[in-house]
């Protein structure tokens, strides 16, 4: 199994801001996943994050909008970018293999 | 394309007993991976169990065991010997062939299960 933090572990932040949410793992990982969950809702994957080469975006989520990092192995960056009240979610780091699917414990973030 | 549909949004069962969480699929892939998980209201996600498609066995870990019906296209949990601890959602996924990472996986709904003393 892997050990997944994330930071911060809830935020409250103002429309037009940024944040950046931090996850480590605590193993070399090749792909990391950053998730959303809006209130009351399924998890939806926003995109992968593959050491050394440019982020996987699905479908209806950008760049511009939730810009990634990974500079290494063990850790990766999510910025929700210019935000508005809808970006109001928990954001969960996710790390796995064939078999099995880890999580971090997830940032709730609120946009006012 | 995957889907993942969970018909019980919400689901009540008396302590000590034995719940089903119900869970059907959709996919062309002839090889997948099944999934379950339960998110207790403290927000964290916990992996439960996994069914490979071509598994022969149903999936079982500790209480919770996995009804895999292939030609049904449904992989329902089973919970035995409910606990207080239980009481939390719980989210079927899938994930597409062998090479796929679990970290791609589609999610259902999810269904709210509530354990009554």
């Amino acid at each position: 199994s892997a050990v997944i933090s994330q930071k911060p572990s809830r935020d409250i932040c103002q429309r037009g801001t940024s944040l950046t949410i931090q996850c480590q793992v605590d193993s070399q990982v090749t792909m990391m996943f950053w998730y959303r969950q809006q209130p009351g809702q399924s998890l939806t994957l926003i995109a992968t994050a593959n050491q050394g080469s440019e982020a996987t975006y699905e479908s209806g989520f950008v760049i511009d909008k939730f810009p990634i990092s990974r500079p290494n192995l063990t850790f990766s960056t999510l910025t929700v970018s210019n935000m508005s009240p809808e970006d109001s979610s928990i954001y969960l780091c996710s790390v796995g293999g064939s078999y099995e699917q880890y999580f971090g414990p997830g940032t709730r973030l609120t946009v006012t | 394309a995957q889907k993942i549909t969970q018909t019980q949004p919400g689901m009540f069962v008396q302590e000590k007993e034995a719940v089903t969480l119900d869970c059907t699929y959709d996919t062309s892939d002839q090889s997948y991976g099944l999934f379950w998980y339960k998110q207790p209201s403290s927000g964290e996600m916990i992996f439960l169990i996994y069914q490979g498609s071509y598994d022969e066995q149903n999936a079982t870990e500790g209480r919770y065991s996995l009804n895999f019906q292939k030609a049904r296209k449904s992989a329902n949990l089973v919970i035995s010997a409910s606990q207080l601890g239980d009481s939390a959602m719980y989210f079927c996924a899938m994930r597409g062939p062998y090479n796929t990472n679990a970290g791609k996986s589609t999610f259902g709904d999810g269904t709210t299960l509530t354990v009554k003393p």
